[in-house]
């Protein structure tokens, strides 16, 4: 079983739409929470973070984090096309490393 | 303010030739240093990360290695590379704010 579990998509949706994307991880230690957009043949961005469980909101963006349910969420509102990229969750033990776990990325595609 | 550099961004390189790619961070000093590979359509994979000068841990074992000479260079090399090493690597640092920043990558086709 991977650490951390990740739709891979495609996920195809109208502009406009509110998109959601998810993930879920196994180890109950990871305390710190990233997603990342990557377009194609770039370095992955960092979009939102966030150490604890609840919501937070950037924009058109929300992270959310359910510790209990070791499961995390991206929501996109308002979805633009050039939304359409691969999104990537990853996460950390917090540790001297503050290593990354990632997921396998789910690439979304925003019809204009 | 920070910045990554990593080169090159692409080669193309045969089987058992050598490699080195580089990687170098301004605006910050002592940053945690990573080293990620991408194949084709998957997630990312850690190979090393280096919390400090000469401080290099491996995560998967492999063709590679990684070395970090100065404080903010870090390096990837391999003595013979396999077709397997292909993919696209990708360096990053951490800041501070404990947020992990990434590079642009380099696209590695072996051949």
């Amino acid at each position: 079983q991977k650490e951390v579990e990740q739709d891979p998509g495609p996920l195809s949706v109208p502009e406009g739409a509110i998109v959601s994307l998810n993930c879920t991880y196994s180890n109950s230690a990871f305390q710190y929470f990233m997603w990342y957009r990557q377009y194609s043949r770039k370095g992955p961005e960092l979009l939102m973070y966030t150490y604890s469980s609840g919501n937070k909101e950037d924009g058109r963006f929300t992270a959310q984090v359910d510790k209990s349910s070791k499961y995390i969420s991206l929501f996109i509102r308002d979805s633009q096309p050039s939304d359409s990229a691969t999104y990537l969750c990853a996460m950390s033990l917090m540790d001297s490393s503050y290593k990354l776990i990632f997921g396998s990325g789910t690439r979304l595609l925003v019809r204009p | 303010s920070q910045t990554i550099h990593q080169w090159p961004a692409t080669l193309v390189q045969p089987v058992g030739s050598p490699l080195s790619l580089e990687c170098t961070v301004e605006g910050t000093s002592n940053p945690n240093l990573y080293w990620y590979r991408q194949a084709a359509g998957r997630g990312l994979q850690l190979l090393f990360y280096s919390v400090g000068i000469g401080q290099i841990s491996s995560e998967v074992p492999q063709n590679l290695s990684a070395s970090r000479p100065q404080d903010r260079q870090f390096i990837l090399s391999s003595k013979k590379l396999l077709l397997s090493d292909s993919g696209f690597y990708l360096c990053a640092w951490k800041s501070s704010g404990n947020t992990i920043y990434f590079g642009e990558g380099s696209w590695l086709t072996v051949v």
